[in-house]
């Protein structure tokens, strides 16, 4: 079975300054991707990015880079320069064979000025 | 990218009765999922939506219940039956979109009264 844990009920980060959300993951399937996703408060799940397992360097999408450490079993989110407009819950997932997303519990982050 | 919208975008209902969510997507794609977020909690798996074939429900969830279709490649449907207030949530469709993408549509917000 696969699950995902996110260990970090709420964050706090200030305008500017980079921020890392924690995610580990388990499960015995050798192929999986890893995905990370924004949800503000008006409920819309926007995609931020995605990690393969047999990519060899870590994912990176504007200001978002994935810290993905295999053997760990992790795949920390990393938000650069943070801007207030980043306030949101964040949500680590994994897929496997069966294609659909599991989702860990989530991160709240809050960006002050 | 894929683009996914939902009707109703929010709706109240009264116990005991039973709303249909529609999802469209602007392409064609093989697999949709439906996901329930329940309120402050993280999004859960209700079924997998193959075209041509019954969908699949994930441990918890019954066909009863929660009757799906999907006539064709950019379409489906999820009915919650006789709702209880246990059933007020976010519900949100989303499509596999090549191997390292999935997209939601922007959610259904319902209350049971």
């Amino acid at each position: 079975a696969q699950k995902i844990t996110q260990t970090q009920p709420g964050m706090f980060v200030q305008e500017k300054e980079a921020v890392t959300l924690d995610c580990t993951y388990d499960t015995s399937d050798p192929s999986y991707g890893l995905f990370w996703y924004k949800q503000p408060s008006s409920g819309e799940m926007i995609f931020l990015i995605y990690q393969g397992s047999y990519d060899q360097q870590n994912a990176t999408e504007g200001r978002y880079s994935l810290n993905f450490q295999k053997a760990r079993k992790s795949a920390n989110l990393v938000i650069s320069a943070s801007q207030l407009g980043d306030s949101a819950m964040y949500f680590c997932a994994m897929k496997t064979g069966r294609r659909a997303l599991t989702f860990g519990s989530g991160t709240r982050l809050q960006v002050q000025p | 990218s894929a683009v996914i919208s939902q009707k109703p975008s929010r709706d109240i209902c009264q116990r005991g009765t039973s709303l249909t969510i529609q999802c469209q997507v602007d392409s064609q794609v093989t697999m949709m999922f439906w996901y329930r977020q329940q309120p402050g909690q993280s999004l859960t798996l209700i079924a997998t939506a193959n075209q041509g074939s019954e969908a699949t429900y994930e441990s918890g969830f019954v066909i009863d219940k929660f009757p799906i279709s999907r006539p064709n490649l950019t379409f489906s449907t999820l009915t919650v039956s006789n709702m209880s207030p246990e059933d007020s949530s976010i519900y949100l469709c989303s499509v596999e979109w090549g191997r390292n993408e999935q997209y939601f549509g922007p959610g259904t917000r319902l209350t049971v009264t």
